[in-house]
């Protein structure tokens, strides 16, 4: 079964410095990645994914995240962190083998930015 | 705003009753999925409707059914409802992109608390 793991529950940076989340994922073939923001009281909002072809991906907000076959990631990363960047993210990744393409989601990392 | 619509927001009823979640799909998208955040398991999905017909189900316990109307709305029942049951609900909707993967978009949740 696939299975996704994001090692840090809670990350804090300043405004305007990089952000780097970690995603590792476990699954047999070519996944279907993505990278979900859920703000306090919200819904789940997609940043980005990764279906096939160039493995660096842009998202919405200035995020970017790369996939890498080798060690089976799939970091998120923005080069300047806004305050309103704070919120939880989840990496999910979906079996593209399948007629149905549920998501299996990590754990999340709590983003807190100090201004 | 996804083009989800979760009714009701909020939730509050007491252990052994029964409820039903509802969730509007974005114009067009044949797929219902419904998944569980709680606070210890994390999301997680519990089952998809593909035009009306049940395709996969997750951890769904048995107390839970869903269905997916002609007009493919879908409702998710709980019943014999248990503290542990206290969770934020999501369904989401999917459309296959382009790339060849599918994208799911989600509602805002109904917020279920079971007192």
């Amino acid at each position: 079964a696939q299975s996704v793991t994001q090692p840090d529950i809670h990350i804090t940076v300043s405004e305007g410095a990089s952000l780097e989340l970690r995603c590792n994922y476990s699954y047999g073939a070519t996944p279907y990645l993505f990278w979900y923001v859920q703000s306090p009281g919200q819904g789940l909002q997609l940043l980005l994914k990764y279906f096939s072809g160039d493995t660096l991906v842009q998202g919405i907000k200035g995020f970017e995240a790369e996939f890498k076959r080798s060690q089976s990631s799939f970091n998120l990363r923005k080069p300047s962190v806004h305050w309103s960047d704070a919120a939880e993210y989840f990496c999910a990744v979906a079996d593209s083998g399948a007629g149905s393409y549920q998501l299996t989601f990590g754990k999340g990392t709590k983003l807190s930015v100090i201004p | 705003d996804s083009g989800v619509t979760q009714t009701p927001k909020h939730l509050i009823t007491a252990t052994g009753q029964r409820v039903t979640l509802r969730c509007s799909p974005r114009s067009g998208d044949l797929s219902v999925y419904w998944y569980q955040q709680s606070l210890d398991q994390g999301l997680q999905f519990l089952i998809h409707y593909y035009n009306g017909e049940e395709r996969a189900k997750g951890n769904i316990l048995e107390r839970f059914s869903a269905q997916q109307f002609p007009d493919l709305h879908s409702e998710l029942n709980l019943s014999s409802l248990e503290l542990g049951d206290s969770a934020l609900y999501f369904c989401a909707s999917s459309v296959r992109s382009q790339a060849g993967g599918t994208e799911a978009f989600f509602g805002q949740g109904t917020r279920l608390t079971v007192v």
